[in-house]
């Protein structure tokens, strides 16, 4: 079952800051909110994770509703590279850390 | 840092043939190793987790005698494809965890897998 809801596809352009939004309304207490995204012939790369204040770091700012049944990540300025499918994933802090369950995604188009 | 290797990265085999795909964990400990199945259609599956010293959890629709893995030390994991069939295809991910190092799996390139 999917936990989480995106967009199947989002578009930008180079230069400018993308909004990738996630839901995820039935999240509980003990599971972080995690990114994956992933390029064709490659297998997932982790973008960021938090559980419940924003975080930041080299490749994005991830957003936390207060509620946390929404968040979204945040790609400053973005590049052609930046093009990918970006996962949203819940993980249990213990039980099912290692059981990533991945959806479709959103396929992020970046025009030169 | 944390890479992840997987070997062969393509492969070709005959329909009801088997083959073997390695996964090599480097400048971490990979406690427990997921093996995942990316369909054509981008859909994932969750072959099975596992954890050394500790027996392996196959998930639903998943069996042992079908994808035996083995996964003898903290830096490599192998998984065979027993009578391969078409629906067989798709790339094959291994995806390693350090539990004393934190929450992140890292995910080698995965093994593409074409039945004839």
């Amino acid at each position: 079952d999917a936990k989480t809801t995106q967009p199947d596809s989002m578009e930008s352009t180079e230069g400018e800051t993308v909004h990738l939004p996630c839901s995820h309304a039935t999240i509980s207490g003990n599971e972080y909110i995690y990114w994956y995204r992933q390029v064709p012939l490659q297998g997932p790369e982790y973008v960021t994770h938090g559980l419940q204040q924003n975080t930041t770091n080299s490749m994005a700012f991830l957003a936390i509703a207060s509620d946390r049944k929404s968040s979204t990540l945040i790609l400053p300025h973005v590049s052609l590279r930046d093009a990918a499918v970006y996962h949203c994933i819940l993980r249990g802090y213990t039980e099912g850390a290692d059981r990533l369950t991945f959806g479709k995604g959103t396929q992020l188009i970046i025009q030169p | 840092g944390a890479l992840v290797y997987q070997y062969p990265r393509r492969t070709i085999c005959k329909s009801g043939t088997s083959m073997r795909m390695e996964c090599q964990a480097v400048g971490f400990q990979a406690t427990s190793v997921a093996w995942y199945r990316q369909s054509p259609q981008k859909t994932f599956e969750l072959i099975a987790l596992s954890t050394v010293n500790s027996a392996i959890k196959y998930e639903q629709n998943f069996t042992q005698e079908k994808f035996p893995i083995s996964h003898p030390n903290l830096s490599f994991s192998s998984m065979t494809v027993l009578n391969a069939y078409l629906e067989d295809r798709g790339l094959y991910l291994c995806g390693a965890r350090d539990w004393g190092g934190g929450y992140e799996q890292y995910f080698g390139p995965g093994t593409r897998l074409t039945v004839l």
